[in-house]
């Protein structure tokens, strides 16, 4: 059974910072790996798609891997604002076929200005 | 047009009411799903529409009926819920693998 986690499961930073997010799951066969924000009580951003024969995507400031053999995946926030300030989740999903994504247990973010 | 569009945003309802939450997108996309999510935890999958065909039922309790009229449209037909019911309902629709999600209806249930 594939579990997703998430560490750490909350971060305080000052504004400016580089940090990284971490997310495991326990099963390398995956089709692709999606990173999501959340603001509280809103629905969810999608903010980067991983297809499991890539290695890394980028938007912006944002830049997500993934090493499917040792079950990892980052998402690094280059120069956190403010704004950055959310809960980011990790999911997985098994095969194309399949709709089911496996959620992981989330990051709660908080940039200090 | 990129949006995942649910109502109403908020829905407060006794035990024996009888209530529906709809969703709507326009993206063409054919996958459309339900998830519940309780605080500070992640979305929990309840459905999956693909095609307009309900292939995925995580074992949701009958107070819980899904529809899907269209390929547009998904509603949530909520009948008889419990206080523990009480979450946030997030809709989504997915393409190619982007998924994209709803605001979400939060719903009391007193």
């Amino acid at each position: 059974k594939q579990e997703v986690t998430q560490i750490p499961a909350a971060l305080s930073v000052p504004e400016g910072e580089n940090l990284v997010l971490n997310c495991s799951f326990t099963d390398s066969a995956i089709y692709n790996l999606q990173w999501f924000r959340q603001d509280p009580g809103k629905g969810l951003t999608s903010l980067l798609l991983i297809q499991s024969s890539q290695r890394e995507q980028t938007s912006g400031r944002l830049n997500a891997s993934l090493d499917k053999s040792s079950g990892r995946s980052t998402l690094y926030i280059a120069a956190s604002q403010p704004g950055d300030s959310a809960t980011y989740l990790c999911a997985v999903r098994r095969a194309p076929g399949t709709y089911k994504y496996i959620f992981g247990t989330g990051t709660r973010l908080k940039v200090l200005a | 047009d990129t949006e995942v569009t649910q109502t109403p945003k908020h829905l407060v309802m006794g035990m024996t009411n009888k209530k529906s939450l709809k969703c709507e997108q326009h993206m063409g996309h054919r996958a459309m799903y339900w998830y519940k999510q309780k605080a500070k935890k992640p979305p929990e999958l309840m459905f999956v529409y693909s095609y307009e065909k309900l292939s995925i039922n995580e074992s949701v309790p009958s107070r819980f009926s899904p529809e899907c009229p269209n390929s547009s449209l998904l509603n949530l037909h909520l009948h008889a819920l419990q206080p523990e019911d009480s979450a946030l309902y997030l809709c989504a629709s997915s393409q190619d693998g982007w998924t994209f999600f709803g605001q979400g209806t939060r719903l009391t249930v007193v």
